[in-house]
């Protein structure tokens, strides 16, 4: 099945800086990445997402990119803000049987330091 | 979006006993996933129910542990039988609309304690 890495597992900036999330996976038949924040104790919420047809996609300050020939794919917020610390979690995703069965990451908790 | 609500959102629980999860949808959704989150952990899926069939569980999950129904498109429930302290974790429904879409939504999960 799918194995999907995650690092770093914590990562502190300062209130400004760029943070960078990254996420390997070992099934090239996945074709789909979302992206959730996970504030505490709150449910995981979708912030951004990227198909496998595509390379980059922005919005606003956070983008993600795709490297489908390393099988990597990447987070990135810009001028970090303390609401932005939570806990993000990659998944992809891959059909199979007719059923989309999303496989996460382990994490990572973004602390912004203002 | 999809609106999706559990009942309850945190219970205490003695050992040897047996709690239902309700997970209650705004919308016909095709498919329904159950999660199991422990403390400062990651999304372990349980099982995927689909209306009018029996449900898929994951490696190590199994049906008399952690029984499902999914009567319609829009509810299922997930009982966790005979508890132990090591089933203290926060489980969450979620709900995927199906072929052509992909965003899958969460409910805001169920927090349970064993003693």
């Amino acid at each position: 099945g799918e194995n999907v890495e995650q690092h770093p597992s914590t990562l502190s900036v300062q209130e400004g800086d760029s943070a960078v999330i990254k996420c390997t996976y070992s099934d090239s038949a996945s074709n789909y990445f979302p992206w959730y924040k996970q504030e505490l104790g709150k449910r995981p919420q979708l912030i951004i997402d990227i198909r496998s047809n595509v390379g980059e996609k922005k919005d606003q300050r956070i983008a993600v990119t795709l490297n489908k020939t390393a099988k990597h794919f990447s987070l990135h917020i810009t001028e970090t803000q303390p609401e932005d610390s939570a806990v993000y979690f990659c998944a992809a995703r891959i059909e199979s049987g007719g059923s989309y069965i999303p496989t996460f990451g382990r994490g990572t908790s973004l602390i912004v330091h203002p | 979006s999809a609106v999706i609500s559990q009942k309850p959102s945190r219970d205490i629980c003695q050992r040897g006993t047996s709690l239902t999860i309700q997970c209650q949808v705004d919308s016909q959704v095709t498919m329904m996933f159950w999660y199991r989150q422990q403390p400062g952990q990651s999304l372990t899926l349980i099982a995927t129910a689909n209306q009018g069939s029996e449900a898929t569980y994951e490696s190590g999950f199994v049906i008399d542990k952690f029984p499902i129904s999914r009567p319609n498109l829009t509810f299922s429930t997930l009982t966790v039988s005979n508890m132990s302290p090591e089933d203290s974790s926060i489980y969450l429904c979620s709900v995927d609309r199906g072929a052509g879409t992909d965003t899958q939504y969460f409910g805001p999960g169920t927090r349970l304690t064993v003693l």
